[in-house]
Protein backbone atom coordinates (compact mmCIF):
# COMPACT_ATOMS: atom_id res chain seq x y z
CA UNK A 1 0.00 0.00 0.00
CA UNK A 2 0.88 3.69 -0.41
CA UNK A 3 2.18 5.86 2.11
CA UNK A 4 3.31 8.86 2.91
CA UNK A 5 5.74 10.41 5.22
CA UNK A 6 5.99 14.00 6.06
CA UNK A 7 8.61 15.38 9.62
CA UNK A 8 8.99 17.04 11.10
CA UNK A 9 5.50 17.49 12.53
CA UNK A 10 6.53 20.84 14.30
CA UNK A 11 9.66 23.18 13.80
CA UNK A 12 10.03 26.27 15.29
CA UNK A 13 12.88 28.45 13.29
CA UNK A 14 14.06 31.70 14.12
CA UNK A 15 13.99 34.17 11.46
CA UNK A 16 16.98 34.06 8.62
CA UNK A 17 18.05 30.61 9.85
CA UNK A 18 17.18 27.70 6.91
CA UNK A 19 14.88 25.85 6.35
CA UNK A 20 14.71 22.31 4.89
CA UNK A 21 11.19 19.62 4.76
CA UNK A 22 10.88 16.26 3.53
CA UNK A 23 8.17 14.29 1.92
CA UNK A 24 8.69 10.78 0.91
CA UNK A 25 6.48 8.64 -0.89
CA UNK A 26 6.42 4.72 -0.39
CA UNK A 27 4.53 1.96 -3.05
CA UNK A 28 3.81 3.77 -5.53
CA UNK A 29 6.19 5.31 -8.62
CA UNK A 30 6.27 8.54 -11.03
CA UNK A 31 3.92 10.35 -8.30
CA UNK A 32 2.61 14.04 -8.95
CA UNK A 33 4.25 15.59 -5.38
CA UNK A 34 2.90 18.64 -4.19
CA UNK A 35 3.43 20.97 -1.28
CA UNK A 36 0.74 23.21 -0.02
CA UNK A 37 0.73 25.94 2.82
CA UNK A 38 -2.44 26.64 4.90
CA UNK A 39 -2.51 29.81 6.96
CA UNK A 40 -4.54 29.83 10.08
CA UNK A 41 -8.12 29.32 9.35
CA UNK A 42 -7.66 29.36 5.73
CA UNK A 43 -7.64 27.22 3.20
CA UNK A 44 -4.45 25.41 0.86
CA UNK A 45 -2.03 27.01 -1.36
CA UNK A 46 -0.41 25.77 -4.09
CA UNK A 47 3.53 26.63 -3.38
CA UNK A 48 4.69 23.50 -5.68
CA UNK A 49 4.61 20.84 -7.56
CA UNK A 50 6.58 18.01 -9.61
CA UNK A 51 5.48 15.76 -12.34
CA UNK A 52 9.26 13.97 -12.16
CA UNK A 53 12.59 13.79 -10.70
CA UNK A 54 14.07 18.10 -11.51
CA UNK A 55 10.82 19.21 -12.66
CA UNK A 56 9.62 21.67 -10.55
CA UNK A 57 6.61 24.52 -10.90
CA UNK A 58 6.81 27.09 -8.86
CA UNK A 59 3.33 28.65 -8.05
CA UNK A 60 4.02 31.53 -5.68
CA UNK A 61 7.22 33.45 -5.77
CA UNK A 62 8.38 33.61 -2.34
CA UNK A 63 11.72 32.64 -0.73
CA UNK A 64 11.07 29.40 -1.06
CA UNK A 65 12.08 26.48 -3.29
CA UNK A 66 11.49 23.12 -3.89
CA UNK A 67 13.28 20.18 -5.51
CA UNK A 68 12.85 16.12 -6.55
CA UNK A 69 16.15 14.58 -6.08
CA UNK A 70 14.91 10.47 -6.21
CA UNK A 71 11.12 10.36 -7.80
CA UNK A 72 9.53 9.58 -4.41
CA UNK A 73 11.24 12.07 -2.68
CA UNK A 74 10.11 15.97 -2.45
CA UNK A 75 11.92 18.88 -0.47
CA UNK A 76 10.82 22.34 0.60
CA UNK A 77 13.50 25.02 1.33
CA UNK A 78 14.60 27.92 2.16
CA UNK A 79 17.74 29.71 2.56
CA UNK A 80 16.46 32.00 4.81
CA UNK A 81 12.73 32.33 6.66
CA UNK A 82 10.71 35.15 7.30
CA UNK A 83 7.78 35.43 9.64
CA UNK A 84 5.57 34.95 6.85
CA UNK A 85 6.76 31.63 6.00
CA UNK A 86 4.91 30.70 9.36
CA UNK A 87 2.31 28.09 8.10
CA UNK A 88 1.31 24.29 8.22
CA UNK A 89 2.96 22.83 4.99
CA UNK A 90 1.54 20.16 4.10
CA UNK A 91 3.05 17.04 1.18
CA UNK A 92 0.50 15.40 -0.93
CA UNK A 93 1.19 12.97 -4.15
CA UNK A 94 -1.58 11.47 -6.85
CA UNK A 95 -1.12 9.18 -9.83
CA UNK A 96 -3.51 10.09 -12.28
CA UNK A 97 -5.98 12.73 -12.61
CA UNK A 98 -8.79 10.71 -11.62
CA UNK A 99 -7.68 10.23 -8.33
CA UNK A 100 -7.98 11.67 -4.92
CA UNK A 101 -4.82 13.66 -3.58
CA UNK A 102 -3.08 11.70 -0.72
CA UNK A 103 -1.91 14.20 2.18
CA UNK A 104 0.89 13.99 4.58
CA UNK A 105 0.44 14.49 8.27
CA UNK A 106 1.76 17.97 7.71
CA UNK A 107 4.73 20.25 9.22
CA UNK A 108 3.58 23.36 11.11
CA UNK A 109 6.62 25.73 10.95
CA UNK A 110 6.64 28.67 13.62
CA UNK A 111 9.06 31.28 12.81
CA UNK A 112 9.94 33.45 15.49
CA UNK B 1 -5.64 32.21 -5.81
CA UNK B 2 -8.24 30.79 -4.41
CA UNK B 3 -10.57 28.48 -7.03
CA UNK B 4 -13.23 27.51 -4.71
CA UNK B 5 -15.93 29.60 -2.23
CA UNK B 6 -17.36 27.41 0.52
CA UNK B 7 -20.36 28.06 1.96
CA UNK B 8 -21.39 28.52 4.29
CA UNK B 9 -18.06 29.56 6.34
CA UNK B 10 -19.20 27.05 9.63
CA UNK B 11 -22.25 25.52 10.37
CA UNK B 12 -23.12 24.07 13.63
CA UNK B 13 -25.60 20.84 13.84
CA UNK B 14 -26.87 18.37 16.28
CA UNK B 15 -26.09 15.00 15.93
CA UNK B 16 -27.88 13.05 13.32
CA UNK B 17 -29.12 15.94 11.71
CA UNK B 18 -28.03 16.48 7.74
CA UNK B 19 -25.12 18.78 6.87
CA UNK B 20 -25.14 20.81 3.44
CA UNK B 21 -22.05 22.53 2.49
CA UNK B 22 -21.60 24.73 -0.43
CA UNK B 23 -18.94 25.11 -2.93
CA UNK B 24 -18.72 27.09 -6.27
CA UNK B 25 -16.12 27.77 -8.09
CA UNK B 26 -14.89 30.48 -11.58
CA UNK B 27 -13.58 28.32 -14.07
CA UNK B 28 -14.53 24.84 -16.29
CA UNK B 29 -13.21 21.80 -14.18
CA UNK B 30 -11.91 18.29 -15.14
CA UNK B 31 -13.06 17.24 -11.66
CA UNK B 32 -14.08 18.25 -7.91
CA UNK B 33 -12.94 16.87 -5.14
CA UNK B 34 -13.97 17.24 -1.33
CA UNK B 35 -11.40 16.85 1.48
CA UNK B 36 -11.78 16.64 5.88
CA UNK B 37 -8.92 18.19 7.99
CA UNK B 38 -9.51 17.22 11.33
CA UNK B 39 -7.93 20.36 13.71
CA UNK B 40 -4.14 20.47 13.21
CA UNK B 41 -4.20 17.29 10.67
CA UNK B 42 -3.63 16.52 7.50
CA UNK B 43 -6.42 16.35 4.89
CA UNK B 44 -8.59 13.43 3.71
CA UNK B 45 -9.89 12.51 0.40
CA UNK B 46 -13.44 12.05 0.66
CA UNK B 47 -14.77 11.82 -2.53
CA UNK B 48 -13.93 13.02 -6.14
CA UNK B 49 -16.59 14.00 -8.46
CA UNK B 50 -15.83 14.19 -12.43
CA UNK B 51 -17.39 17.29 -14.73
CA UNK B 52 -19.51 14.96 -16.55
CA UNK B 53 -21.37 13.40 -13.67
CA UNK B 54 -23.97 14.97 -11.27
CA UNK B 55 -24.14 12.89 -8.51
CA UNK B 56 -22.13 10.86 -6.47
CA UNK B 57 -22.86 8.67 -3.51
CA UNK B 58 -19.97 6.52 -0.77
CA UNK B 59 -21.63 5.66 2.76
CA UNK B 60 -23.08 8.67 4.18
CA UNK B 61 -21.73 11.41 1.81
CA UNK B 62 -23.53 12.68 -1.09
CA UNK B 63 -21.95 15.09 -3.70
CA UNK B 64 -23.93 16.84 -6.21
CA UNK B 65 -21.80 18.87 -9.51
CA UNK B 66 -24.12 21.49 -11.72
CA UNK B 67 -21.09 22.43 -13.67
CA UNK B 68 -23.74 25.16 -15.58
CA UNK B 69 -23.99 26.80 -12.28
CA UNK B 70 -20.29 25.94 -11.33
CA UNK B 71 -20.91 24.70 -7.88
CA UNK B 72 -21.01 21.37 -6.01
CA UNK B 73 -22.73 20.60 -2.54
CA UNK B 74 -21.93 18.07 -0.33
CA UNK B 75 -24.07 16.08 2.00
CA UNK B 76 -23.31 14.73 5.22
CA UNK B 77 -27.02 12.81 6.48
CA UNK B 78 -27.45 11.25 10.13
CA UNK B 79 -24.08 13.53 11.26
CA UNK B 80 -21.97 11.85 14.47
CA UNK B 81 -19.57 13.83 16.96
CA UNK B 82 -16.58 12.44 14.53
CA UNK B 83 -17.86 13.89 11.52
CA UNK B 84 -16.62 17.59 13.23
CA UNK B 85 -14.15 19.08 11.02
CA UNK B 86 -13.37 21.71 8.36
CA UNK B 87 -14.15 20.28 4.95
CA UNK B 88 -12.91 21.89 1.60
CA UNK B 89 -13.79 21.56 -2.23
CA UNK B 90 -11.08 21.62 -4.43
CA UNK B 91 -11.03 21.23 -8.16
CA UNK B 92 -8.83 20.29 -11.14
CA UNK B 93 -8.75 22.55 -14.25
CA UNK B 94 -9.10 20.50 -17.60
CA UNK B 95 -5.62 19.19 -18.64
CA UNK B 96 -3.79 20.68 -15.33
CA UNK B 97 -1.41 18.76 -13.04
CA UNK B 98 -3.03 20.84 -9.98
CA UNK B 99 -6.00 20.85 -7.24
CA UNK B 100 -7.21 24.41 -6.41
CA UNK B 101 -8.67 24.63 -2.59
CA UNK B 102 -11.96 26.64 -1.59
CA UNK B 103 -11.65 28.44 1.89
CA UNK B 104 -13.29 25.94 3.92
CA UNK B 105 -16.20 25.10 5.95
CA UNK B 106 -16.27 24.14 9.66
CA UNK B 107 -18.45 21.90 10.74
CA UNK B 108 -19.48 21.27 14.11
CA UNK B 109 -21.50 18.27 15.50
CA UNK B 110 -22.68 18.41 18.82
CA UNK B 111 -23.94 15.78 20.73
Amino acid sequence: SQTIHQWPATLVQPVGSPLSLECTVEGTSNPNLYWYRQAAGRGLQLLFYSVGIGQISSEVPQNLSASRPQDRQFILSSKKLLLSDSGFYLCAWRLERRYGYTFGSGTRLTVV
Amino acid sequence: SQQGEEDPQALSIQEGENATMNCSYKTSINNLQWYRQNSGRGLVHLILIRSNEREKHSGRLRVTLDTSKKSSSLLITASRAADTASYFCATVRGGGNKLTFGTGTQLKVEL
